[in-house]
């Protein structure tokens, strides 16, 4: 099975400009999770889609929004780029069910995003 | 709010010599996933401990899962340069809906 991909790897924005970062799960995931990782702050979660619909979602502006297709493909969009949106954005799909007693998460190579 | 923590934060050592990482908290986990991520790279799931006081072994690595699903370890025996990384520990909750990750462990193994 293909892993997850996410498109472009690398980008530069400049302030105030718009972004949209692609994410394609594993077959058969229907869960996509988008996160931010920085050197200070870690992991932070974004969201997180499944089936279409936005099911929880972090503590980020409302710059920042996603996505998700009837193919489970995801996206991410930020609007009016600061500084401080630099970072590795990725994404992860698991195959979550009702009926789950646990979970697990698989992550994609990452977009490196770069504001100037 | 689900937290974890990781200890130790950095950690040097020299190839061969062993080590152990912890992630804690003071939350019930269904299960705990740990990741291992090169520079640049997303994240690499490397075991899911789900049983109250399970171990798994990778290898060198042996993952176990406290008795009340709150904590875990990562030991490696013998270490390589090749294991050099963030070691992340995340945790599920909310029947799998839900992670918290901690804030991970760099590891530098020098040759």
């Amino acid at each position: 099975k293909a892993g997850v991909t996410q498109t472009p790897r690398y980008l530069i924005k400049t302030r105030g400009q718009q972004v949209t970062l692609s994410c394609s799960p594993i077959s058969g995931h229907r869960s996509v999770s988008w996160y931010q990782q920085t050197p200070g702050q870690g992991l932070q979660f974004l969201f997180e889609y499944f089936s279409e619909t936005q099911r929880n979602k972090g503590n980020f502006p409302g710059r920042f929004s996603g996505r998700q297709f009837s193919n489970s493909r995801s996206e991410m969009n930020v609007s009016t780029l600061e500084l401080g949106d630099s970072a590795l954005y990725l994404c992860a799909s698991s195959f979550w069910t009702s009926g789950s007693s646990y979970n697990e998460q698989f992550f994609g190579p990452g977009t490196r995003l770069t504001v100037l | 709010t689900q937290l974890l923590e990781q200890s130790p934060q950095f950690l040097s050592i020299q190839e061969g010599e062993n080590l152990t990482v912890y992630c804690n908290s003071s939350s019930v986990f269904s299960s705990l996933q740990w990741y291992r991520q090169e520079p640049g790279e997303g994240p690499v799931l490397l075991v899911t401990v789900v049983t109250g006081g399970e171990v798994k072994k990778l290898k060198r690595l042996t993952f176990q899962f406290g008795d009340a699903r709150k904590d875990s370890s990562l030991h490696i025996t013998a270490a390589q340069p090749g294991d050099t990384g963030l070691y992340l520990c995340a945790g599920s909750y909310n029947y799998g809906q839900n992670f918290v990750f901690g804030p991970g462990t760099r590891l530098s193994v020098l040759p």
